[in-house]
């Protein structure tokens, strides 16, 4: 039962220019969304969240849009940096006490 | 200011023993979480626990799995009789009530 999809497991971009991750719900309680962001042989960090009461959120070169009738969000990378490589987690949580996570996807930043 | 510690970070267990998974939450986090990624997949929830109270542990499955906290000390994670499947790095993640949950730097298991 996977309510939380990210659909590209990997995606590469060259440095400067624009990474899009997408990541799409299937249930209508969640209420708020979160991406974290995994390097290797670490736990996941927070990255940058947004309440279902607003469609766009922005924290310096992340911006996170939510679209609530397609159950679409997405994380917007600007310029994108090398370091920006590694794994990008959507996740969401409304209706009970769980964070559900999406499957990942791995960014990589090509210099 | 420490942040989420886990140990041991990498675990290694024969078929059949115990394992047992440490977390110390973030100084002032009273709620903890414990995650599980299988390779190549997301992280699964498994169980929301506060001091001395297992809150939801609807993602643990039904036998073999336990986990607490206790009043003083770590959260623990524990794994009796371990099996192959049960290799994965076990993420544990630590909050305030209803704040963003931070988390450790995982536990690796191997199971031979």
């Amino acid at each position: 039962d996977q309510q939380v999809k990210q659909n590209s497991p990997s995606l590469s971009v060259q440095e400067g220019r624009i990474s899009i991750l997408n990541c799409d719900y299937t249930n209508s309680m969640f209420d708020y969304f979160l991406w974290y962001k995994k390097y290797p042989a670490e736990g996941p960090t927070f990255l940058i969240s947004i309440s279902s009461i607003k469609d766009k959120n922005e924290d310096g070169r992340f911006t996170v849009f939510l679209n609530k009738s397609a159950k679409h969000l997405s994380l917007h990378i600007v310029p994108s940096q090398p370091g920006d490589s590694a794994v990008y987690f959507c996740a969401a949580e409304g209706g009970g006490f769980k964070t559900i996570f999406g499957a990942g996807t791995r960014l990589f930043v090509k210099a | 200011n420490a942040g989420v510690m886990q140990n041991p970070r990498h675990l290694v267990r024969r078929r059949g023993q115990e394992a047992r998974l440490r977390c110390s939450p973030m100084k002032g986090h009273s709620h903890v979480y414990w995650y599980r990624q299988l390779p190549e997949e997301g992280l699964k929830f498994m169980v929301y626990l506060q001091k001395e109270n297992i809150i939801d542990e609807s993602g643990m499955p039904k036998e073999r799995f336990s986990a607490e906290f206790p009043k003083e000390g770590p959260s623990i994670l524990r794994i009796q009789q371990v099996v192959r499947g049960d290799s994965a790095a076990y993420f544990c993640a630590s909050s305030t009530f209803g704040e963003t949950q931070y988390f450790g730097p995982g536990t690796r298991l191997l199971v031979l």
